[in-house]
Formats: C-alpha cells, sequence, structure tokens
C-alpha cells in the first residue's frame, strides 16, 4: 500500500524550532519530488516547499524561506522539514504529499498530516 | 506568489451541475497547462481529482471534468451527489516555481 506518514508535529513555544518526518512505503521513493503543504485550522491549503528526487531542486514559500529546510533521505525513506524561528502564524497541520510522476503540479499521494501549534 | 482566487462557496441539487472557477494570472494558470484539483472532506486530507487541467486520475469519477480558458480554470461537477459535499481546491505550476494553491471552495449539496 502507497503511504505516507507524518510525524513529530507538537506545541512549541514561539522562537523555537521542530523538526517533522514523514515515512514513504509503498512506492520507489527516490523516483518522486516531495512537498510539504500546510493548512491553518479552518483555513485553506497553503504550499510549504518542496524538493526534487535527488535534492538537486528545492523550493520555498515567501512565508517560511529562511527559517525552515526541507530535506530528504532516500536510504530511509524520508522527507523531512526543519522549522526554526517559529511563529503563532505557523501553527498548522502539516501534510507531506508526493508529486504525481511527470506532472509538476499534482500531488497524488498525501499522508494524513502533524499537527504544529506554535503557542506560549 | 498570491492564491489563486476561488468563490467561497457553490451549491446545487442532487442531479445539478455546477462549476467552480479558479482564477489567476499569465505567471501560473495561464502560462501552463499545469492546474490540478483537490477534493477535501472534513477532517481529511485532499484528494487528486483533476491533473494537467483536464485529466482523471485512475478512480475518479467521469462526473469530474476540468478545463481552461485564459486565467481561469473550472472544474465541473456533473450529476452532483452528496457525497460531493465537500471543500475543493484548485493549484497551479507556476513561472517561480513555488507552488500555488487556490482559496478554496465549499460545495453544498441541497
Amino acid at each position: 500500500e502507497v503511504q505516507l506518514v507524518e510525524s513529530g508535529g507538537g506545541l512549541v513555544q514561539p522562537g523555537r524550532s521542530l523538526r517533522l518526518s514523514c515515512a514513504a512505503s509503498g512506492f520507489t521513493f527516490d523516483d518522486y519530488a516531495m512537498h510539504w503543504v500546510r493548512q491553518a485550522p479552518g483555513k485553506g491549503l497553503e504550499w510549504v516547499s518542496g524538493i526534487s528526487w535527488n535534492s538537486g531542486s528545492i523550493g520555498y514559500a515567501d512565508s517560511v524561506k529562511g527559517r525552515f529546510t526541507i530535506s530528504r533521505d532516500n536510504a530511509k525513506n524520508s522527507l523531512y522539514l526543519q522549522m526554526n524561528s517559529l511563529r503563532a502564524e505557523d501553527t498548522a497541520l502539516y501534510y507531506c504529499a508526493k508529486l504525481w510522476m511527470g506532472s509538476p503540479d499534482a500531488f497524488d499521494i498525501w499522508g494524513q498530516g502533524t499537527m504544529v501549534t506554535v503557542s506560549s | 506568489q498570491s492564491a489563486l482566487t476561488q468563490p467561497a462557496s457553490v451549491s446545487g441539487s442532487p442531479g445539478q451541475s455546477i462549476t467552480i472557477s479558479c482564477t489567476g494570472t499569465s505567471s501560473d494558470v495561464g502560462g501552463y497547462n499545469y492546474v490540478s484539483w483537490y477534493q477535501q472532506h472534513p477532517g481529511k486530507a485532499p484528494k487528486l481529482m483533476i491533473y494537467d487541467v483536464s485529466n482523471r486520475p485512475s478512480g475518479v469519477s467521469n462526473r469530474f471534468s476540468g478545463s481552461k480558458s485564459g486565467n481561469t480554470a473550472s472544474l465541473t461537477i456533473s450529476g452532483l451527489q452528496a457525497e460531493d459535499e465537500a471543500d475543493y481546491y484548485c493549484s497551479s505550476y507556476t513561472s517561480s516555481s513555488k507552488g500555488v494553491f487556490g482559496t478554496g471552495t465549499k460545495v453544498t449539496v441541497l
């Protein structure tokens, strides 16, 4: 079964750091680009960051650039998001998503998400 | 990158057809044939319904169809069913290679 499972979320104080992980299974992980998408409570989807299959191409939303770092370990079939200098507005459910082969925009597999709450 | 513009809500009766619009710019929707649509039920992860403007992944009902004209893409749901009640989001490839989603549309089946 093709599956993405996120972990690492939790309650964190403003200014602190958190590292999210996403474990992939059921497909050849190193064939695909992977992305992080977040959704604040009651709000819409927001693209956060993406990484190519070989980590050669990386992108960030302006709202997180300079604070978040995406990475992957193909040997461990895992995707990561290091989040530093967290702000209240980073509070959201964070999804990892697999990019559809052949399309630069479509995410065909999503995890169930991990909740990050930034509050003092 | 500003979010793509969608109507906040669209409603229809069972069996009817509805259309959701997604308006961007020439740097995203209008510039590429890479628009996707997602369905999200409450408490669930998004599900890919349409990719590359008008293609359906395997397993998605043919009641869902996509199109594009200029800077506006559209998702049409025909033969509306109760299970179609959900939030819908568009997304597009962009000239900056950054992702962008639409503002989201709540579909209500009357």
